[in-house]
């Protein structure tokens, strides 16, 4: 069974500041692995996908990276505003899974503020 | 492009109660899974369907119930409710293929 650890549980930042959220997994026979944002009492937004073939992917201030054979992949949110407050979810999908379940990590809890 | 709707968004039953959770997605996706979350635990996958009439269970199914008769909908049903199944239900849904994932915005149960 594929698990997924994302440390810290909890972050808080002054705004401006980079981000870097951790998410570790113990299967390096991963698919895919996706990060999602959630605001509370809301669902889960995907935030970016990394497919097992790449290393990293881009969207605006979101990069995240992908290391397969350490079992890591890191979220990084460059000058964080206070709009990044919210629960960071990574997700993860193995390869012998046909059925494209995904173990999810507990979440970092972010707060940026002002 | 609606994307996934769960009804309702909140519901208070007592002990005992049946109910069904409503999924449906407009994006013919093949695959559609069940979640809880609960505080501490993270997402837990309930049930999961790879297709129209075909469902599955998943890590915590027990008390649970579902069901695909068309591939846009997929239900969820708790035949008798018990105060353990208070939490957040999320239905996801994903094409076959390397894709991500699409959330509902969840249900928020209470039972009593």
């Amino acid at each position: 069974k594929q698990e997924v650890t994302q440390i810290p549980a909890a972050l808080s930042v002054p705004e401006g500041e980079n981000l870097v959220l951790n998410c570790s997994f113990t299967d390096s026979a991963i698919y895919n692995l996706q990060w999602f944002r959630q605001d509370p009492g809301k669902g889960l937004t995907s935030l970016l996908l990394i497919q097992s073939s790449q290393r990293e992917q881009t969207s605006g201030r979101l990069n995240a990276s992908l290391d397969k054979s350490s079992g890591r992949s890191t979220l990084y949110i460059a000058a964080s505003q206070p709009g990044d407050s919210a629960t960071y979810l990574c997700a993860g999908r193995r390869t012998t899974d046909s059925w494209g379940k995904l173990q999810f990590g507990a979440g970092t809890q972010v707060v940026v503020t002002p | 492009n609606a994307g996934v709707t769960q009804t309702p968004k909140f519901r208070v039953l007592k002990t005992g109660q049946s109910m069904t959770l409503l999924c449906a997605q407009d994006m013919n996706h093949e695959y559609m899974y069940w979640y809880r979350q609960d505080p501490g635990m993270g997402l837990r996958l309930i049930h999961y369907s790879v297709g129209e009439g075909t469902t599955a269970k998943g890590e915590v199914p027990d008390g649970y119930n579902v069901s695909r008769l068309k591939k846009q909908n997929f239900l969820l049903g708790l035949e008798s409710a018990a105060p353990s199944q208070t939490s957040v239900y999320f239905c996801a849904s994903t094409p076959t293929g390397n894709y991500g994932y699409t959330f509902g915005s969840g249900t928020r149960l209470t039972v009593v």
